[in-house]
């Protein structure tokens, strides 16, 4: 089983602040990675898939990097909506899983 | 509008068990895999299994291997979750979630997913 591991746990920024979020792979994915979005109480919004492609309607300031076993979401410039658990989530191999997720909280 | 629609929330005593509902509407159900995830409450997601609703193929987590049944109704495009001899650490919410890619599509747009129900709450408690 590919195991995801994200990082950091939380991190505490302020509007407009940069947010970088990695996500590493137990092995490599190729680009088989996406991330998704999800507030209290929601369900997960996909944001990104294969890596950098961002989902219908998502802002441009999100976007996706990285290949193989570590893989980056970033967020150029935080909006109050976008604080939020964000997870990771590869296909490359069964099972499908994802990672532990990072919550991005106001500082 | 794409929706999916689950059942409602759940008691559940330990060693019974559950079946959650999902139902598809605004597209074709039978032209996207439909995925099962669940949340222990504070942790993170965890994958179950998807089913094809075609031909109603399966593939699950190990875990849920022997355990979890994922059925369908295409005439009325719903999906169905069943999980037996329920424990406390069952306790979840459970997402049906449609995966991204079409059936048929020449692209590989496979296994995301792009469309969630709101998610079914299940407590086992005595």
């Amino acid at each position: 089983e590919i195991v995801l591991t994200q990082s950091p746990a939380t991190l505490s920024l302020s509007p407009g602040e940069r947010a970088t979020l990695s996500c590493r792979a137990s092995q490599s994915l190729g680009s088989d990675l996406a991330w998704y979005q999800q507030k209290p109480g929601q369900a997960p919004r996909l944001l990104i898939y294969d890596t950098s492609n961002r989902a219908t309607g998502l802002p441009a300031r999100f976007s996706g990097s990285g290949s193989g076993t570590d893989f980056t979401l970033t967020i150029s410039s935080l909006e109050p909506e976008d604080f939020a658990v964000y997870y990771c989530q590869q296909r490359s191999a069964w099972p499908l899983s994802f990672g532990g997720g990072t919550k991005v909280e106001i500082k | 509008q794409v929706l999916l629609v689950q059942s409602g929330a759940e008691m559940i005593r330990p060693g019974a068990s559950v079946k959650v509902s999902c139902k598809a509407s605004g597209y074709a159900f039978t032209g996207h895999y439909m995925h099962w995830v669940r949340q222990a409450p504070g942790q993170g997601l965890e994958w179950m299994g998807w089913i094809h609703p075609v031909t109603g193929d399966t593939k699950y987590a190990q875990k849920f291997q022997g355990w979890v049944t994922l059925t369908r109704d295409t005439s009325i495009s719903t999906a169905y979750m069943e999980l037996p001899r329920l424990t406390s650490d069952d306790t979840a919410v459970y997402y049906c979630a449609r995966d991204r890619g079409e059936l048929g599509s020449p692209y590989y747009d496979y296994f995301y997913m792009d469309v969630w129900g709101k998610g079914t709450t299940v407590t086992v408690s005595s």
